[in-house]
């Protein structure tokens, strides 16, 4: 497709199940990023890619969420053992090489914790 | 201090009015920076880019960076009720690294 496109769009999830959000980005693109959003809040940084290495992974809350990025392009963002405070609003960007280029968004991935 | 600081708003001006949102960054090594467009319920949408000082015009939106001054502002002409928005900043500080945001300025264009 022509951009990032993120599945599934919503999801809901019983707490202390485990889920799999994922993102394909722009074909080309090498940078990946995962953000989340909770409601009325600002963008929070989980983690970055570069091909399928992740320079920088500050931004995962806890052990319990882990990202792959496999072949340079998809990359799937799990989270283990879910809990209410992960209800938000999943993003992934991807840019064509990185820092100096633009990113673009997908859709999100809606995650509720019920 | 925050890496990226914009005042949360609401700004409100009336349509056809010039909107003018402003952002300051705290790492003087700050390479790339970015205006992003939110509607609320949707994803981030890019609006300009702009990585050397000075101004870029796009249509009815300017950027303006300064780094000496570590500041960077949109300037929206002929301000429409579709404009309002959330609006963030974004910067990138070079290789290996995150595109930080800002928290966003919230605009509201009243007719």
């Amino acid at each position: 497709g022509a951009g990032v496109s993120q599945s599934p769009s919503n999801k809901v999830t019983e707490k202390g199940k485990d889920v799999e959000l994922r993102c394909d980005p722009i074909s080309g693109h090498t940078a990946l990023y995962w953000y989340r959003q909770s409601l009325g809040q600002g963008l929070e940084f989980l983690i970055y890619f570069q091909g399928n290495s992740a320079p920088d992974k500050s931004g995962l809350p806890s052990d319990r969420f882990s990202a792959e990025r496999t072949g340079g392009s998809v990359s799937t963002l799990t989270i283990q053992r879910t809990q209410q405070e992960d209800s938000a609003v999943y993003l992934c960007a991807s840019s064509f090489s990185g820092w100096d280029t633009e990113a673009f968004f997908g859709q999100g991935t809606r995650l509720t914790v019920v | 201090q925050k890496e990226v600081e914009q005042n949360s708003g609401p700004l409100s001006v009336p349509e056809g009015a010039i909107a003018s949102l402003n952002c300051t960054y705290s790492d003087r090594v700050s390479q790339s920076f970015f205006w992003y467009r939110q509607y609320s319920g949707k994803s981030p949408e890019l609006i300009m880019s702009i990585y050397s000082n000075g101004d870029k015009e796009d249509g009815r939106f300017t950027a303006q960076l300064n780094k000496a001054s570590q500041y960077v502002s949109l300037l929206i002409r002929d301000s429409q009720p579709s404009d309002s928005a959330t609006y963030l900043c974004a910067l990138n500080t070079g290789t290996a690294s995150k595109l930080t945001f800002g928290t966003g300025t919230r605009l509201q264009v009243t007719l």
